[in-house]
Protein backbone atom coordinates (compact mmCIF):
# COMPACT_ATOMS: atom_id res chain seq x y z
CA UNK A 1 0.00 0.00 0.00
CA UNK A 2 1.29 3.60 -0.78
CA UNK A 3 2.25 4.96 2.23
CA UNK A 4 2.16 8.48 3.48
CA UNK A 5 3.72 10.75 6.07
CA UNK A 6 2.22 13.93 8.76
CA UNK A 7 3.60 15.02 11.87
CA UNK A 8 2.09 13.53 14.71
CA UNK A 9 0.84 16.83 15.93
CA UNK A 10 0.15 20.88 15.47
CA UNK A 11 -0.98 23.07 16.63
CA UNK A 12 -2.96 26.42 15.20
CA UNK A 13 -4.25 29.75 17.19
CA UNK A 14 -8.11 30.15 16.20
CA UNK A 15 -9.29 32.26 12.98
CA UNK A 16 -5.71 31.62 11.96
CA UNK A 17 -4.94 29.81 8.66
CA UNK A 18 -3.62 26.02 8.87
CA UNK A 19 -1.60 24.33 6.72
CA UNK A 20 -1.20 20.51 7.45
CA UNK A 21 1.53 18.70 5.54
CA UNK A 22 1.63 15.30 3.74
CA UNK A 23 4.67 13.63 2.16
CA UNK A 24 3.70 10.39 -0.33
CA UNK A 25 7.42 10.13 -2.82
CA UNK A 26 6.10 6.87 -3.45
CA UNK A 27 3.48 8.32 -4.90
CA UNK A 28 1.70 6.70 -8.62
CA UNK A 29 0.80 8.64 -11.55
CA UNK A 30 -2.67 7.55 -11.17
CA UNK A 31 -3.07 7.82 -7.38
CA UNK A 32 -5.54 10.71 -6.16
CA UNK A 33 -4.66 11.97 -2.68
CA UNK A 34 -7.89 12.35 -0.30
CA UNK A 35 -7.81 14.34 2.94
CA UNK A 36 -10.21 13.25 6.08
CA UNK A 37 -10.85 14.12 9.26
CA UNK A 38 -12.03 12.65 12.33
CA UNK A 39 -13.61 14.86 15.51
CA UNK A 40 -13.24 12.42 18.87
CA UNK A 41 -15.96 9.96 19.03
CA UNK A 42 -17.32 10.36 15.51
CA UNK A 43 -16.21 8.52 12.45
CA UNK A 44 -14.19 9.97 9.40
CA UNK A 45 -15.45 12.66 7.47
CA UNK A 46 -14.49 13.26 4.29
CA UNK A 47 -12.58 17.20 3.74
CA UNK A 48 -11.33 17.23 0.04
CA UNK A 49 -9.50 15.12 -2.57
CA UNK A 50 -7.40 15.88 -5.83
CA UNK A 51 -4.99 14.21 -8.28
CA UNK A 52 -2.47 17.27 -9.82
CA UNK A 53 -4.38 20.45 -9.97
CA UNK A 54 -5.16 22.24 -6.76
CA UNK A 55 -8.36 21.70 -4.84
CA UNK A 56 -11.00 23.90 -3.66
CA UNK A 57 -14.18 23.71 -1.60
CA UNK A 58 -16.17 25.25 1.20
CA UNK A 59 -14.20 23.62 3.77
CA UNK A 60 -10.40 23.62 2.70
CA UNK A 61 -8.18 23.95 0.06
CA UNK A 62 -5.83 20.96 -1.18
CA UNK A 63 -2.86 22.49 -2.17
CA UNK A 64 -0.11 19.44 -4.57
CA UNK A 65 3.30 20.01 -5.45
CA UNK A 66 4.33 19.95 -8.86
CA UNK A 67 6.11 16.69 -8.52
CA UNK A 68 2.64 14.75 -6.53
CA UNK A 69 5.34 13.78 -3.86
CA UNK A 70 3.64 16.20 -1.54
CA UNK A 71 0.53 17.72 -0.46
CA UNK A 72 -0.66 20.62 1.92
CA UNK A 73 -4.38 20.68 3.14
CA UNK A 74 -5.39 24.29 3.75
CA UNK A 75 -7.51 25.53 6.33
CA UNK A 76 -8.09 29.14 5.92
CA UNK A 77 -9.33 30.21 9.26
CA UNK A 78 -9.18 27.67 11.48
CA UNK A 79 -12.73 27.61 14.45
CA UNK A 80 -12.19 25.11 17.37
CA UNK A 81 -14.51 22.88 15.64
CA UNK A 82 -11.54 22.06 13.32
CA UNK A 83 -9.65 20.68 16.25
CA UNK A 84 -9.60 16.88 14.77
CA UNK A 85 -7.02 13.98 13.56
CA UNK A 86 -6.33 14.80 9.70
CA UNK A 87 -5.37 12.15 7.36
CA UNK A 88 -3.93 12.09 4.41
CA UNK A 89 -4.59 9.20 1.97
CA UNK A 90 -3.55 7.67 -1.64
CA UNK A 91 -6.23 6.07 -3.48
CA UNK A 92 -4.71 3.84 -5.96
CA UNK A 93 -5.79 3.20 -9.43
CA UNK A 94 -8.85 0.40 -9.80
CA UNK A 95 -7.63 -2.96 -9.79
CA UNK A 96 -4.81 -2.20 -7.15
CA UNK A 97 -7.35 -2.16 -3.71
CA UNK A 98 -10.51 -0.18 -3.40
CA UNK A 99 -9.99 0.42 -0.04
CA UNK A 100 -8.93 3.49 2.37
CA UNK A 101 -5.31 3.09 4.00
CA UNK A 102 -5.43 5.10 7.16
CA UNK A 103 -2.16 5.97 8.72
CA UNK A 104 -2.39 8.15 12.05
CA UNK A 105 -2.45 10.87 11.25
CA UNK A 106 -1.82 14.29 12.47
CA UNK A 107 -3.85 15.57 15.52
CA UNK A 108 -4.88 19.26 15.24
CA UNK A 109 -5.29 21.87 18.49
CA UNK A 110 -7.02 24.89 17.95
CA UNK A 111 -5.74 26.83 20.67
CA UNK A 112 -8.34 29.93 21.55
CA UNK B 1 -30.69 12.21 8.22
CA UNK B 2 -29.43 10.49 4.50
CA UNK B 3 -25.93 9.61 6.08
CA UNK B 4 -24.66 6.27 6.59
CA UNK B 5 -25.99 4.94 10.07
CA UNK B 6 -24.85 2.24 12.71
CA UNK B 7 -26.41 0.10 14.89
CA UNK B 8 -25.67 0.18 18.13
CA UNK B 9 -23.66 2.93 18.82
CA UNK B 10 -22.50 0.96 22.01
CA UNK B 11 -22.15 -2.52 22.93
CA UNK B 12 -20.87 -3.94 25.98
CA UNK B 13 -20.00 -7.69 26.24
CA UNK B 14 -18.79 -10.54 28.50
CA UNK B 15 -15.87 -12.58 26.36
CA UNK B 16 -17.07 -15.22 24.44
CA UNK B 17 -20.17 -14.18 23.40
CA UNK B 18 -21.06 -13.25 20.20
CA UNK B 19 -22.28 -9.78 19.07
CA UNK B 20 -23.93 -8.41 15.33
CA UNK B 21 -23.92 -4.69 14.30
CA UNK B 22 -25.85 -3.43 11.47
CA UNK B 23 -24.90 -0.98 8.77
CA UNK B 24 -27.34 1.44 6.34
CA UNK B 25 -25.27 2.65 4.26
CA UNK B 26 -26.41 5.85 1.98
CA UNK B 27 -29.19 5.25 -0.11
CA UNK B 28 -28.22 3.51 -3.99
CA UNK B 29 -24.47 3.37 -2.58
CA UNK B 30 -23.59 -0.24 -4.13
CA UNK B 31 -20.06 0.20 -2.51
CA UNK B 32 -19.83 -1.04 1.49
CA UNK B 33 -16.84 -0.94 3.86
CA UNK B 34 -16.71 -1.96 7.20
CA UNK B 35 -13.05 -0.96 9.12
CA UNK B 36 -12.16 -1.15 12.81
CA UNK B 37 -9.85 1.56 14.64
CA UNK B 38 -8.49 0.78 18.03
CA UNK B 39 -7.40 3.72 20.22
CA UNK B 40 -4.44 6.52 18.91
CA UNK B 41 -4.89 4.67 15.55
CA UNK B 42 -6.24 5.33 12.17
CA UNK B 43 -9.13 2.70 10.51
CA UNK B 44 -7.69 -0.26 9.69
CA UNK B 45 -9.46 -2.01 6.47
CA UNK B 46 -11.60 -5.48 7.19
CA UNK B 47 -13.55 -5.57 3.94
CA UNK B 48 -15.26 -4.66 0.99
CA UNK B 49 -18.63 -5.15 -1.01
CA UNK B 50 -20.24 -4.21 -3.85
CA UNK B 51 -23.58 -4.87 -4.30
CA UNK B 52 -23.94 -8.19 -1.99
CA UNK B 53 -20.48 -9.43 -3.28
CA UNK B 54 -17.63 -9.22 -0.53
CA UNK B 55 -15.04 -8.63 -2.91
CA UNK B 56 -12.24 -8.04 -0.93
CA UNK B 57 -10.79 -9.23 2.90
CA UNK B 58 -8.47 -8.21 4.92
CA UNK B 59 -6.03 -11.14 6.68
CA UNK B 60 -7.58 -8.63 9.93
CA UNK B 61 -10.53 -10.47 9.27
CA UNK B 62 -10.11 -13.87 11.09
CA UNK B 63 -12.47 -16.88 10.94
CA UNK B 64 -14.47 -15.59 14.08
CA UNK B 65 -15.71 -12.32 11.73
CA UNK B 66 -18.09 -12.89 9.12
CA UNK B 67 -19.94 -10.19 7.06
CA UNK B 68 -23.18 -10.20 5.01
CA UNK B 69 -24.71 -7.96 2.59
CA UNK B 70 -27.76 -10.12 1.55
CA UNK B 71 -29.73 -7.70 -0.57
CA UNK B 72 -26.89 -5.45 -1.37
CA UNK B 73 -28.25 -2.62 0.55
CA UNK B 74 -27.53 -3.21 4.90
CA UNK B 75 -24.96 -4.96 5.64
CA UNK B 76 -24.02 -6.84 9.31
CA UNK B 77 -20.55 -7.59 11.00
CA UNK B 78 -20.54 -10.51 13.48
CA UNK B 79 -18.01 -11.61 15.77
CA UNK B 80 -17.97 -14.76 17.61
CA UNK B 81 -16.73 -15.79 20.45
CA UNK B 82 -15.63 -11.96 21.40
CA UNK B 83 -11.89 -11.97 23.10
CA UNK B 84 -11.17 -8.74 25.08
CA UNK B 85 -8.68 -7.87 22.00
CA UNK B 86 -11.48 -7.03 19.82
CA UNK B 87 -12.54 -4.44 21.72
CA UNK B 88 -12.48 -1.31 19.50
CA UNK B 89 -14.93 0.87 16.96
CA UNK B 90 -16.44 -0.52 14.44
CA UNK B 91 -17.03 1.95 11.61
CA UNK B 92 -19.23 1.39 8.10
CA UNK B 93 -18.92 3.39 5.18
CA UNK B 94 -20.45 3.35 1.77
CA UNK B 95 -19.56 5.21 -1.73
CA UNK B 96 -21.02 5.24 -5.12
CA UNK B 97 -18.31 4.59 -7.73
CA UNK B 98 -15.91 2.74 -7.49
CA UNK B 99 -11.97 3.89 -8.41
CA UNK B 100 -9.75 6.70 -6.39
CA UNK B 101 -11.39 9.71 -7.78
CA UNK B 102 -14.55 9.25 -4.96
CA UNK B 103 -15.08 9.79 -1.72
CA UNK B 104 -16.31 8.22 1.22
CA UNK B 105 -19.18 8.26 3.94
CA UNK B 106 -18.38 6.92 7.08
CA UNK B 107 -20.85 6.40 10.17
CA UNK B 108 -20.32 7.03 13.43
CA UNK B 109 -19.58 3.48 14.49
CA UNK B 110 -19.91 1.11 16.77
CA UNK B 111 -18.19 1.17 20.22
CA UNK B 112 -17.17 -2.42 21.20
CA UNK B 113 -16.01 -3.01 24.41
CA UNK B 114 -15.15 -6.85 25.46
CA UNK B 115 -15.47 -7.52 29.32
Amino acid sequence: DAKTTQPNSMESNEEEPVHLPCNHSTISGTDYIHWYRQLPSQGPEYVIHGLTSNVNNRMASLAIAEDRKSSTLILHRATLRDAAVYYCILRMAPGTGNQFYFGTGTSLTVIP
Amino acid sequence: DTGVSQNPRHKITKRGQNVTFRCDPISEHNRLYWYRQTLGQGPEFLTYFQNEAQLEKSRLLSDRFSAERPKGSFSTLEIQRTEQGDSAMYLCASSSRQGPNTEAFFGQGTRLTVV
